[in-house]
């Protein structure tokens, strides 16, 4: 199975911060990855997919980067509503695996 | 809209079985392959398995293979998730999703709000 590894596992920030999330494959899966936002209680959301597409009515201050086994979730200007778990996933080949999640956290 | 109701959930001893269920709407039901993954209680997401749009190709998280038997039923837009011998590790929310193009492989924007499956004496 690919080992999806996601740090870190927790982050504070502030509204307005700026926040990486990194997630790394442990082999490569060209831009076969997808990013999510749970909330407690809720589905997951799906944020990017294919590592830098943003997903319809996901806001600008949202992005991805990365291929092969190293990639990038970005927040610019946290707001409220970002305060939540996220989830890398890959989907290059069966099994599909997730990161094991980076919670964001208001300092 | 695209549309995903999970059913079956509820609490039952380990070592029993129970089959979950995920109804679709909103879609053409046989272009896509549906995928479950489940959360345990404050743990993070785990992909469990995949039945392929006609039905032909079933995939499986290695760990759960031979417990969980995946199959869709066409005539009522359904796909199962048949689940032997659970334990108390089984315990999760179990979700169905779709992918976001035709097909069965990629990301997941389409979930259902989940069913709670609870294995306890």
């Amino acid at each position: 199975d690919i080992q999806m590894t996601q740090s870190p596992s927790s982050v504070s920030a502030s509204v307005g911060d700026r926040v990486t999330i990194t997630c790394r494959a442990s082999q490569g899966i060209s831009s076969w990855l997808a990013w999510y936002q749970q909330n407690p209680g809720k589905a997951p959301k799906l944020l990017i997919y294919a590592a830098s597409s943003l997903h319809s009515g996901v806001p600008s201050r949202f992005s991805g980067t990365g291929s092969g086994t190293d990639f990038t979730l970005t927040i610019t200007s946290l707001q409220p509503e970002d305060f939540a778990t996220y989830y890398c996933q890959q989907a290059h080949r069966f099994p599909y695996t997730f990161g094991q999640g980076t919670k964001v956290e208001i300092k | 809209q695209v549309q995903l109701v999970e059913s079956g959930g509820g609490v039952v001893q380990p070592g029993r079985s129970l089959r979950l269920s995920c109804a679709a709407s909103g879609f053409t039901f046989s272009s896509y392959g549906i995928h479950w993954v489940r959360q345990a209680p404050g743990k993070g997401l785990e992909w469990v398995a995949l039945i392929s749009d006609d039905g032909s190709d079933e995939y499986y998280a290695e760990s759960l293979r031979g417990r969980f038997t995946i199959s869709r039923d066409s005539s009522k837009n359904t796909v199962f998730l048949q689940m032997h011998s659970l334990t108390v590790e089984d315990t999760a929310v179990y979700y169905c999703a779709r992918v976001l193009y035709g097909g069965n492989s990629g990301s997941l924007p389409y979930w259902g709000q989940g069913t709670l499956v609870t294995v306890s004496s």
